[in-house]
């Protein structure tokens, strides 16, 4: 049983380029989170998706950044004209639907963007 | 007031010895408390997850949850080397909101 899966593992971009981070959920999960963790501070939420659906951004930042989780395929977090400010390695996690309003939470290997 | 909160660390224990983490959060509405461990690099790995008052032991690790306090602990016995990492606190009502975190180094 595959974990959650994301691609790719080390990103780099210039400044002003755009960046596509990729995350597939565990099999049978159906909620996908992304958290983003600057260097030598805590990890912060900023999206909940669930299929077509985006159920929470409140910890996105309004300008540059967007999520998706499409019927078919990953869930994709895009950055456009990055700036240095946002190297950082982004976790996706997933969960299933809990029965009791429990959501364990799995992480992936992370996203580590670097903007040069 | 920060909504999850750790003991700031590090912490240093020695092989064989308990190390204790301690957590409070702000909002008396939480359903869901986990712990995390991190190792230097890598991704958060769930290692306790607890929903109701009391104690709930996997192993050499124990969390330890009061929701009248709004603490939650983690304990870990015996402990070991590979122990050593960073372990976070989180809390949930959807979304996960993490402490800061605490270093653990476990020496031999």
């Amino acid at each position: 049983n595959a974990g959650v899966m994301q691609n790719p593992r080390h990103l780099v971009r210039r400044r002003g380029q755009e960046a596509r981070l990729r995350c597939s959920p565990m099999k049978g999960h159906s909620h996908v989170y992304w958290y983003r963790q600057l260097p030598e501070e805590g990890l912060k939420f900023m999206v909940y998706l669930q299929k077509e659906n985006i159920i929470d951004e409140s910890g996105m930042p309004k300008e540059r950044f967007s999520a998706e989780f499409p019927k078919e395929g990953p869930s994709i977090l895009r950055i456009q004209q990055v700036v240095r400010g946002d190297s950082a390695a982004y976790f996706c996690a997933s969960s299933p639907i809990g029965l009791a309003g429990e959501y364990e939470q799995y992480f992936g290997p992370g996203t580590r963007l670097t903007v040069t | 007031q920060k909504e999850v909160e750790q003991n700031s660390g590090p912490l240093s224990v020695p092989e064989g010895a308990i190390a204790s983490l301690n957590c409070t959060y702000s909002d008396r509405g939480s359903q869901s408390f986990f712990w995390y461990r991190q190792y230097s690099g890598k991704s958060p790995e769930l290692i306790m997850s607890i929903y109701s008052n009391g104690d709930k032991e996997d192993g050499r690790f124990t969390a330890q949850l009061n929701k009248a306090s709004q603490y939650v602990s983690l304990l870990i016995r015996d402990s070991q080397p590979s122990d050593s990492a960073t372990y976070l606190c989180a809390v949930n009502k959807a979304e996960l909101t993490f402490g800061q975190g605490t270093i653990l180094t476990v020496h031999p």
